[in-house]
């Protein structure tokens, strides 16, 4: 299995700040994806981060809200902009370390004030 | 509504057997999954079956697949306290996940 390291573990921002989440992999990884979950909901996928190209991004995310890079294959940022008290959620990274096995990070807690 | 739906809660005793049951909608899934979410805590894949399979066995966790009915179960043998969690079913579309909106179990001494 991967093993999955999110950086911070959990903030709280102000309203209209930005925050950058990491996300490092112990091994190389051909697909990195970057979900969110809302309290007390499930999560849902915001975009797969690809290396060497631009984010693929699902319906109601944004690159301006969710820029994401990924530099190589071990390692992916998610950013959320200009942040609102709706952001506040859990942001979870999820790799594909073999075909179909698909494991996640222990998430990102962000609090919006 | 949700494309893939399950039960919100189970309460079962201690040493009993629980059974979550998930419903999907896409015939074309490759892989149907259960993860589970302590409180705090993220996603733990407990164990993912091919679908072309009926079922998997993996010490006390059973699962059975349905591919005609769309159905999904996880069973869990001589359920124990520290099984109290959210347990997440989700299919795999083109490579990414979607997820059911989660089973509350919980476990009774």
């Amino acid at each position: 299995s991967a093993v999955i390291s999110q950086k911070p573990s959990r903030d709280i921002c102000q309203r209209g700040t930005s925050l950058t989440i990491q996300c490092q992999v112990d091994s190389q990884v051909t697909m990195m994806f970057w979900y969110r979950q809302q309290p007390g909901q499930s999560l849902t996928l915001i975009a797969t981060a690809n290396q060497g190209s631009e984010a693929t991004y699902e319906s109601g995310f944004v690159i301006d809200k969710f820029p994401i890079s990924r530099p190589n294959l071990t390692f992916s940022t998610l950013t959320v902009s200009n942040m609102s008290p709706e952001d506040s959620s859990i942001y979870l990274c999820s790799v594909e370390s073999r075909p179909g096995e698909l494991f996640f990070g222990e998430g990102s807690r962000l609090t919006v004030l | 509504g949700e494309d893939v739906e399950q039960s919100l809660f189970l309460s079962v005793r201690e040493g009993d057997s629980s059974v979550i049951n998930c419903t999907y909608t896409d015939s074309s899934s490759t892989y149907l999954y259960w993860y589970k979410q302590e409180p705090g805590a993220g996603l733990q894949l407990l164990t993912y079956i091919f679908s072309n399979m009926d079922m998997k066995q993996d010490q006390r966790l059973t699962v059975l697949l349905n591919k005609k009915d769309k159905h999904l179960s996880l069973r869990i043998a001589d359920t124990q306290t520290g099984d109290s969690a959210i347990y997440f079913c989700a299919e795999l579309r083109w490579r990414a996940l979607t997820f059911g909106s989660g089973t509350r179990l919980q476990v009774q001494p």
